[in-house]
């Protein structure tokens, strides 16, 4: 079945020491997003590619990169991780084409803890 | 200010009967697109519904429905027939502008939905 898949479903590391979620889709879609969701929290989006584009939030930290080397697969890097890193992260992707309403398709999630 | 609202933090209904769970918006593009999510415990996030701003009817897909009122600016979701399984917690989302401008989703902070047997 096409899906939206991430690697790996739980993932520990240490206080500054930098950290790389994977996220692959066999959907094709054109846009990947990255949600970080923190206990009790609705998910925030981190940063999208449209194709190629990268489009950052705001007010997403600079400890926070993304790479997306093809259309199949797109990379979280946390360069130093913090406490407050600490959350679930959430890939998704869409397809979006214009007049569509295209829902976005999530992974199950990988869940970030720091010791 | 909230563009998405989600006034019940927790909602308690018995097994078999409907239950709405709301949402209100805000929002000044003409055009814009309202989501339901369902999260289980697992932590995937579950697409259920979608309701277009232009939509003249009210989405439906199986047990779940969309209550859109486009003049108070809210997108209730309810559930029919509510099974064990539909215990978890529900988000709503909007997406401003068309489509093609890459569908950035702003969510609620949700509604735990518990399905008493």
């Amino acid at each position: 079945d096409a899906m939206v898949i991430q690697n790996p479903r739980y993932q520990v590391t240490q206080f500054g020491k930098p950290v790389t979620l994977s996220c692959s889709q066999t959907l094709n879609h054109n846009v990947m997003y990255w949600y970080q969701q923190k206990s009790s929290q609705a998910p925030k989006l981190l940063f999208h590619y449209y194709d190629k584009d990268f489009n950052n939030e705001a007010d997403t930290p600079d400890n926070f990169q993304s790479r997306r080397p093809n259309t199949s697969f797109c990379f979280l890097d946390i360069r130093s991780p913090g406490l407050g890193d600490a959350a679930m992260y959430l890939c998704a992707t869409s397809y979006t084409r214009q007049g569509g309403n295209q829902p976005q398709h999530f992974g199950d999630g990988t869940r970030l803890s720091i010791l | 200010a909230q563009k998405i609202t989600q006034t019940q933090p927790g909602m308690f209904v018995q097994e078999k009967e409907a239950v709405t769970l709301d949402c209100t918006y805000d929002t000044s593009d003409p055009s814009y697109g309202l989501f339901w999510y369902k999260q289980p415990s697992s932590g995937e996030m579950i697409f259920l519904i979608y309701q277009g701003s232009y939509d003249q009817q009210n989405a439906t897909e199986g047990r779940y429905s969309l209550n859109f009122q486009k003049a108070r600016k809210s997108a209730n979701l309810v559930i029919s027939a509510s099974q064990l399984g539909d215990s978890a917690m529900y988000f709503c989302a909007m997406r401003e502008g068309e489509d093609n401008q890459g569908g950035k989703l702003i969510f609620g902070q949700g509604t735990e939905l518990s399905v008493k047997p």
